[in-house]
């Protein structure tokens, strides 16, 4: 089964700092890729698809990248909003999820 | 408005049965995959199932398989999560989800979630 590992586990900053956050996978990916924000007691919400496609009504802050077995998601300037768990996410090798990221407030 | 609105949750005996909804609406039912995605009390996410949009094809998250079956009623609307020989590890919340497409992941919708909990 294909195991996606994430980076780091928590992510401490302060409303206005930027935010790297990583996801490596155990064997090589297509373009399905995606990203997910997650607040407590809410369905997750996608943020990307295809490694780098924002989903509808996504901020232009959240950025994805990456190729292979590595990708990225950055976070221009946290906002007080963007606090939360972020999931990763592939579709390209059945379906998995990443053990999830928290980004809180510092 | 398109939307998923999951239902059927709730409390079971270990070995026990329960059935899951996901009534979807504002879109062409048969054109788009509809899974389950579970995430029990303060974990991640795990998918559980996929159904396509015709009911033809249908794939199951390896810790499920050979007990939970997915199924469709496209005059209803709504798809459907059977599951049996439920165990503790079981316990969480089961969202239904879609997708833009007819495949599984990368889910633009999802419902609010029905709890699942197992225990005696």
């Amino acid at each position: 089964e294909l195991m996606l590992t994430q980076s780091p586990a928590t992510l401490s900053l302060s409303p206005g700092e930027g935010a790297t956050l990583s996801c490596r996978a155990s064997q090589f990916i297509s373009k399905y890729f995606a990203w997910y924000q997650q607040k407590p007691g809410r369905a997750p919400r996608l943020l990307i698809y295809d490694i780098s496609r924002r989903a509808t009504g996504v901020p232009a802050r959240f950025r994805g990248s990456g190729g292979g077995t590595d990708f990225t998601l950055t976070i221009y300037t946290l906002e007080p909003e963007d606090f939360a768990v972020y999931y990763c996410q592939q579709r390209g090798n059945g379906l998995t999820f990443g053990g999830g990221t928290k980004v809180e407030v510092k | 408005e398109e939307q998923l609105v999951d239902s059927g949750g709730g409390l079971v005996q270990p070995g026990g049965s329960l059935r899951l909804s996901c009534v979807t609406s504002g879109f062409t039912f048969n054109i788009y995959a509809i899974s389950w995605v579970r995430q029990a009390p303060g974990k991640g996410l795990e998918w559980v199932s996929t159904i396509s949009g015709d009911g033809r094809a249908k794939f199951y998250g390896g810790s499920v398989s050979g007990r939970f079956t997915t199924s469709s009623d496209e005059s209803k609307n709504t798809v459907y999560l059977h599951m049996n020989s439920l165990r503790s590890d079981d316990t969480a919340i089961y969202y239904c989800a879609r997708g833009n497409g007819d495949y599984m992941g990368d889910f633009h919708l999802w419902g609010r979630g029905t709890p699942v909990t197992v225990s005696s």
